[in-house]
């Protein structure tokens, strides 16, 4: 059964600052892992898709790696914004079905 | 490009009614799938449509069902309403899985 786990649950940091978000998950046999960003409340919006042969993928300030081989991902914010505040969510498709397993999210608080 | 449709965006029923909510995935995606989502769960899948056949199924009890259309669109269906079914009903649409799923912007049910 997979499981997806994300550190740190939540993270405050002054505007301009980069950041790692971290998500780990237990089963390696993933055919993509997916980042998504949640403002309160309100549906998820898509930021990275990165496909199981791929190490990472990139846009504008934001960047996602992944190694599967040690189940990790992790997103880097670049000269993070107060617009950037919301809850960042990684997912991961369990064994080779389209149902998706998703962590519990980082908050993150962009102050200005 | 027309997003994820959900409807309607909010609802407030009694328990012990049913509820019927709708999804229309964006135009040419015939894999729908249905998550809630609550403070103390996060999120959890509900099951995937793919093509009016049900693929994948979570755990969840027979009160919760749905049904794909031949147009894609999909509805689910919450009989017997209790107090914790109140949450945040979010639909995802894909062509595939590997392509990524783009989520609506949710139902948010509350049940008194």
């Amino acid at each position: 059964k997979q499981e997806v786990t994300q550190i740190p649950a939540a993270l405050s940091v002054p505007e301009g600052e980069n950041l790692v978000l971290n998500c780990s998950f237990t089963d390696s046999a993933i055919y993509n892992l997916q980042w998504f960003r949640q403002d309160h409340g309100k549906g998820l919006t898509s930021l990275l898709l990165i496909q199981s042969s791929q190490r990472e993928q990139t846009s504008g300030r934001l960047n996602a790696s992944l190694d599967k081989s040690s189940g990790r991902s992790t997103l880097y914010i670049a000269a993070s914004q107060p617009g950037d505040s919301a809850t960042y969510l990684c997912a991961v498709p369990q064994g080779g079905s389209e149902k998706l397993v998703f962590g519990k999210g980082t908050k993150l608080t962009v102050n200005p | 490009k027309a997003g994820v449709t959900q409807t309607p965006r909010y609802l407030i029923k009694t328990r012990g009614q049913q509820v019927t909510l709708s999804c229309s995935p964006i135009s040419g995606h015939r894999s729908v799938s249905w998550y809630q989502q609550t403070p103390g769960q996060g999120l959890q899948f509900l099951f995937e449509y793919f093509s009016e056949t049900q693929r994948n199924k979570g755990n969840f009890p027979g009160r919760f069902s749905g049904r794909q259309f031949s147009n894609s669109r999909s509805e689910m269906n919450v009989s017997t309403l209790e107090l914790g079914d109140s949450a945040l009903y979010l639909c995802a649409s894909a062509r595939q899985g590997m392509d990524g799923y783009t989520f609506g912007s949710g139902t948010r049910l509350t049940v008194v």
